[in-house]
C-alpha cells in the first residue's frame, strides 16, 4: 500500500533551536518527495522538491534530506523562528496510478519564545 | 499574477443542498486538481486534470463531480451535500510533475 508517515505529529520548541521532522514513505513507483509549509488557515507552499538521486536540497534556513535506499527522508530547520510554527507535510509523487500524489498527515510545529 | 484562486472562501450548506467550488490559475498550467483535509487527515485527491479536456478520479470521488472547463478553470460540484463532506478543499495546479500550487482554500460546513 502506497502511504507516507511522519513523525512526530506534533512538536513543540523553544525560538531559536533547531528541529527535525521524519518522513517514511512505501511509495512506488517513486519520482519525487516534497516538503510543504502550511499555515494554519492558508494552502500549502512547497519549501523543497528532491528526485531519486538527490540526497540534500536546502532552502534557507529548510534543509532536507532524502535515502531513497531507506525511503527515508527529514526536514531539518535550523535557528526557528516564531514565524515557523505551522504544519509540515511530506508528499511522494508516484509515476503511475489514479492518486499521483501521496500526502503524509503533517507534523505540527509551534515554535514558542 | 494571482497564481491559483477559489471561491467562495466559506460556505454552509443543508444536507441534500448542491454546490459549485470554482478554482482557476493563471499560470497556464496543464494539470489541476481538487483535494479534501481533514482534521488528523493528509490531504486526499478527489479528482484531477491532467489537460484540458480529461479529468480522472482520485482516492476519493464518491460524491463529487468536475468540470474542466478550458485550461484556466476546474470547477467541483456536490449534487446532494452529506455531513461527510465537510471539509477544507484544496485546488491546486501544477506545469508538469514538479511542484504544485495550492490555493487558499474553500472551508464547507455541511449541516
Amino acid at each position: 500500500k502506497n502511504q507516507v508517515e511522519q513523525s512526530p505529529q506534533s512538536l513543540i520548541i523553544l525560538e531559536g533551536k533547531n528541529c527535525t521532522l521524519q518522513c517514511n514513505y512505501t511509495v512506488s513507483p517513486f519520482s519525487n518527495l516534497r516538503w510543504y509549509k502550511q499555515d494554519t488557515g492558508r494552502g500549502p507552499v512547497s519549501l523543497t522538491i528532491m528526485t531519486f538521486s538527490e540526497n540534500t536540497k536546502s532552502n534557507g534556513r529548510y534543509t532536507a534530506t532524502l535515502d531513497a535506499d531507506t525511503k527515508q527522508s527529514s526536514l531539518h530547520i535550523t535557528a526557528s523562528q516564531l514565524s515557523d510554527s505551522a504544519s509540515y507535510i511530506c508528499v511522494v509523487t508516484r509515476n503511475s496510478g489514479n492518486t499521483p500524489l501521496v500526502f503524509g498527515k503533517g507534523t505540527r510545529l509551534s515554535v514558542i519564545a | 499574477n494571482a497564481g491559483v484562486t477559489q471561491t467562495p472562501k466559506f460556505q454552509v450548506l443543508k444536507t441534500g443542498q448542491s454546490m459549485t467550488l470554482q478554482c482557476a490559475q493563471d499560470m497556464n498550467h496543464n494539470s489541476m486538481y481538487w483535494y479534501r483535509q481533514d482534521p488528523g487527515m493528509g490531504l486526499r485527491l478527489i479528482y484531477y486534470s491532467a489537460s484540458e479536456g480529461t479529468t480522472d478520479k482520485g482516492e476519493v470521488p464518491n460524491g463529487y463531480n468536475v468540470s474542466r472547463l478550458n485550461k484556466r478553470e476546474f470547477s467541483l460540484r456536490l449534487e446532494s451535500a452529506a455531513p461527510s463532506q465537510t471539509s477544507v478543499y484544496f485546488c491546486a495546479s501544477t506545469p508538469g510533475t514538479r511542484e504544485q500550487y495550492f490555493g487558499p482554500g474553500t472551508r464547507l460546513t455541511v449541516t
